[in-house]
């Protein structure tokens, strides 16, 4: 069936360095993509999303990318702090405020 | 600017019991969806409701309703309640659900147990 997917389940890296998160996905009829962040205790907070019809998008930090050719979606993390470590998700939105979530990636950054 | 504010944050029901959760949204915002999220099957959509009117249903079974007033507060119901209920129940608003974008704003949830 249809299903937003993630390549792993946690990922670590020291802090300073650049993330990578990434997420498969299978339906290509969905017109956003989007990247959320869930700190514990918290509900997801968007980080940044991008159109179907687009490869990239920048923003504070965090970099997003598209392949629709091979249905993959990343999230760049420049110059990781402490406090990024959290689930991040992606999700494609399907309809009204439907979104279909990933699993979710536990990135932790070490010190 | 207020959050999306959830009530109660935490609340414990046994089997064959009900339960309702109330969202209130941003304010400004008339869109508001319901996500559960539980370790086994993460975050699932459960509805979505727009100027009073369900718009959109995700794959749950009938015992799972809502309703959305006319001041964009939310409700959702759980009747009979099965010990898979077990979840954060999450509420999320936004200006309207065919703004093209995909941001939602998320309260931080009910966390709702079922013995």
């Amino acid at each position: 069936g249809e299903s937003v997917g993630l390549h792993l389940p946690t990922l670590s890296v020291q802090e300073g360095d650049n993330s990578i998160i990434n997420c498969a996905y299978s339906n290509s009829a969905s017109d956003y993509f989007i990247w959320y962040k869930q700190e514990s205790g918290k509900g997801p907070q968007f980080i940044i999303d991008i159109r179907s019809n687009m490869d990239k998008r920048q923003g504070q930090r965090v970099t997003v990318l598209l392949n629709k050719t091979v249905k993959h979606l990343s999230l760049q993390i420049a110059a990781t702090q402490p406090g990024d470590s959290a689930v991040y998700f992606c999700a494609e939105k399907t309809g009204f405020n439907d979104m279909r979530f990933g699993a979710g990636t536990r990135l932790t950054v070490k010190p | 600017k207020a959050g999306v504010t959830q009530t109660p944050r935490y609340l414990i029901k046994t089997r064959g019991q009900q339960v309702t959760l109330s969202c209130s949204p941003i304010s400004g915002h008339r869109s508001v969806s319901w996500y559960q999220q539980t370790p086994g099957q993460g975050l699932q959509f459960l509805f979505e409701y727009f100027s009073e009117t369900q718009r959109n249903k995700g794959n749950f079974p009938g015992r799972f309703s809502g309703r959305q007033f006319s001041n964009s507060r939310s409700e959702m119901n759980v009747s009979t309640l099965e010990l898979g209920d077990s979840a954060l129940y999450l509420c999320a608003s936004s200006l309207d659900g065919q703004t093209n974008t995909g941001e939602l704003f998320f309260g931080e949830g009910s966390r709702l147990t079922v013995l």
